[in-house]
């Protein structure tokens, strides 16, 4: 099956920086990709949709100044944590929409990415 | 908001069937069944979808009532490996945003 990669798996930063967060689609091509937070024992929450060579959409309540999102290529999309703060600490995961003709298609997730801000 | 419910935890023997209820009562004509689980940890992993028909792969079976108000995702044969948070989610073919709910956690024991 399609193969989505995150780095870095887990990443430890203090609080003021800022962080990138990559996600790739190794075997296939994605128009659109999605960033998602989830907080311990909480469920998934779509942050953005992000499509390659135009502008993130944002969900409503998203600081999209805070969570900078840029997708250049069709193979990859990164998420920047600008200013992280402790209630950043967050599990962040992609996903990728291999976008085939047939009108529909499983969305294919990374790994997540864990983050803690100190 | 997400559109289906799920009871919140269920346990189930390794070795026998697991059922999974889902409702959606408010499921429009265009929009398919999708069911994922979460390992802890992990990113979510595709088990199955259908749209009407009842759907059977290698991993689950999928049973969609007539109405399509409600569903039912079937493992076979629990293992302890299906440990997992189970999210059955309503989407259109055509659109391509997951709305997650707060699944069922399904705890398979010995």
């Amino acid at each position: 099956g399609a193969v989505v990669s995150q780095h870095p798996s887990w990443v430890i930063c203090k609080s003021g920086t800022s962080v990138k967060i990559e996600c790739r689609s190794l075997d296939f091509q994605a128009t659109t990709m999605f960033w998602y937070r989830q907080f311990p024992k909480q469920s998934l929450m779509l942050m953005a949709t992000s499509n390659e060579g135009s502008k993130a959409t944002y969900e409503q309540g998203v600081e999209k100044d805070k969570f900078l999102i840029n997708h250049a290529s069709l193979t990859l999309s990164t998420l920047t944590v600008t200013s992280a703060h402790p209630e950043d600490s967050s599990f962040y995961i992609c996903s990728a929409d291999p976008n085939t003709a047939s009108g529909w298609y499983e969305q294919y997730f990374g790994p997540g990415t864990r983050l803690t801000v100190t | 908001d997400a559109k289906t419910t799920q009871p919140p935890s269920m346990d189930c023997a390794e070795g026998r069937a697991a059922n999974l209820p889902c409702n959606h009562s408010t499921i429009s004509g265009n929009e398919y069944v999708y069911w994922y689980r979460q390992i802890h940890s992990q990113g979510p992993q595709y088990i199955i979808h259908g749209l009407k028909n009842n759907e059977t792969n290698e991993m689950a079976s999928l049973i969609i009532t007539e109405d399509r108000k409600s569903s039912t995702l079937i493992l076979p044969h629990a293992t302890l490996r299906d440990t997992a948070v189970y999210y059955c989610i309503v989407r259109e073919a055509a659109g391509n945003k997951l709305t997650f709910g707060g699944g069922t956690r399904v705890l398979v024991k010995p």
